[in-house]
């Protein structure tokens, strides 16, 4: 069945540092990917998306990869700050969306 | 900005009682969605709609049931609360099935 898992369930970075929260999936048919942001109290909240037929896709200070080879997607956020501390997921879809368990990232002043 | 708003931010409620969850949307998005959400286990779908008085299973289904009689509101409803019911429980809306998803902050639901 489908399942989309994030490799570490926690990450804790030096603030000003460069993070990479990762993500595996194993549904070779899914074509759109998305990663959300939750912080405490709050829904999750879209970061950034890529579709299969890209393997790279920038925003601002965020970053999104797609190896569709090994079936893995990772997301880099530059000068990480003590605002982006938060869990953050990945999905995936090829017909409904499917989360990850998420990584709650920590930034360290 | 699209506002996704969930009635109630904490819910206690006792074993057995029958409980509401409302969530409404101010977008006319056709889609709306309830997840449960779980330490380790991140957001699994219980239900969803994708128009008025139209309702799919998603992949936890038991235990609830859902109403969406007006566009813009869908409910998640427990018919008898039990504790392994405790959960944060996240409703969204969208204008695709899959693409555009707006989420509510969340009911932190505590059965006891």
């Amino acid at each position: 069945g489908e399942s989309v898992g994030l490799h570490l369930p926690t990450l804790s970075v030096q603030e000003g540092d460069n993070s990479i929260i990762n993500c595996a999936y194993s549904n070779s048919a899914s074509d759109y990917f998305i990663w959300y942001k939750q912080e405490s109290g709050k829904g999750p909240q879209f970061i950034i998306d890529i579709r299969s037929n890209m393997d790279k896709r920038q925003g601002q200070r965020v970053t999104v990869l797609l190896n569709k080879t090994v079936k893995h997607l990772s997301l880099q956020i530059a000068a990480t700050q003590p605002g982006d501390s938060a869990v953050y997921f990945c999905a995936e879809t090829s017909n409904k969306l499917s989360f990850g368990a998420g990584t709650t990232v920590t930034v360290r002043a | 900005d699209v506002k996704v708003t969930q009635s109630s931010r904490y819910l206690v409620k006792r074993t057995g009682e029958k409980v509401f969850l409302e969530c409404v949307q101010d977008m006319d998005h056709e889609n709306m969605f309830w997840y449960r959400q779980d330490p380790g286990l991140g957001l699994r779908l219980i239900y969803f709609s994708y128009d008025v008085k139209m309702k799919e299973k998603g992949d936890i289904p038991e235990g609830y049931s859902v109403s969406r009689e007006k566009k813009e509101r869908f409910s998640l409803i427990l018919e008898s609360a039990s504790t392994n019911q405790t959960s944060m429980y996240l409703c969204a809306s969208s204008f695709a099935s899959y693409y555009g998803y707006t989420f509510g902050s969340g009911t932190r639901l505590t059965v006891v």
